[in-house]
């Protein structure tokens, strides 16, 4: 147990829906990140927060958004959503003191888009 | 553009075989690297990582990796595999100013008893 947690563990949706995907970084992380996983793409870095403020951007579309709230946890938004979505979609946070960037991975939310 | 790349996408190896994970980066700076493991169902757990100092890296369960500068590479070996170690292997680069991880594909092990 990485102490990061996902919820939902799977949801299942229909085109066009918009979704929520929450996580709750460890105890004392200041970041968190956001990547997708599917079978074409690979493991993919979307998007990191750091203490509520966006700090890099990877290949996220326009369709996603996500935020960090005051106390930590993060939401990312799914929205319009497509078949090319369905995916794992993994939270991960790291030390806010450290600058190796040791990630911790969540269980995961496996997005199923029907 | 960093970038990172897994020569074997599939390996099957018999217990007790010797293990070695190839992985390339590309990144002309100074990089961190990382192997995260993903047991079947469970979510990326770290192995090992690099950051700087002995180029030779010992992690968990006994897996190592060597930092090759010169051939931009960062190995993961195991000198006897164990049927629990059936996961795919991901190998991630950190480089420059920014915390993302650029992953490469994975290698699905299969290690048969």
């Amino acid at each position: 147990d990485s102490g990061v947690t996902q919820t939902p563990k799977h949801l299942i949706t229909a085109t066009g829906q918009r979704v929520t995907l929450r996580c709750s970084p460890r105890s004392g992380d200041l970041s968190v990140y956001w990547y997708q996983q599917s079978l074409d793409q690979g493991l993919q870095f979307l998007i990191q927060y750091y203490n509520g403020e966006e700090r890099a951007k990877g290949n996220i579309l326009e369709r996603f958004s996500a935020q960090q709230f005051p106390d930590l946890h993060s939401e990312l938004n799914l929205s319009s959503l497509e078949l090319g979505d369905s995916a794992l979609y993994f939270c991960a946070s790291s030390p806010a003191s450290s600058s190796y960037n040791e990630q911790f991975f969540g269980p995961g939310t496996r997005l199923t888009v029907l | 553009a960093q970038s990172v790349s897994q020569h074997n996408h599939h390996v099957i190896l018999s217990e007790a075989a010797s293990l070695e994970l190839g992985c390339n980066y590309s990144y002309g700076g100074t990089v961190n690297l990382f192997w995260y493991v993903q047991y079947p169902g469970q979510h990326l757990q770290l192995l090992l990582k690099y950051f700087s100092g002995d180029p030779l890296v010992k992690g968990i369960k006994g897996f190592e990796a060597e930092f090759i500068k010169s051939k931009f590479s960062f190995n993961l070996r195991k000198p006897s595999v164990q049927w629990s170690d059936t996961a795919e292997y991901f190998c991630a680069v950190k480089g420059g100013a920014t915390n993302k991880l650029i992953f490469g594909t994975g290698t699905l092990l299969a290690v048969q008893p």
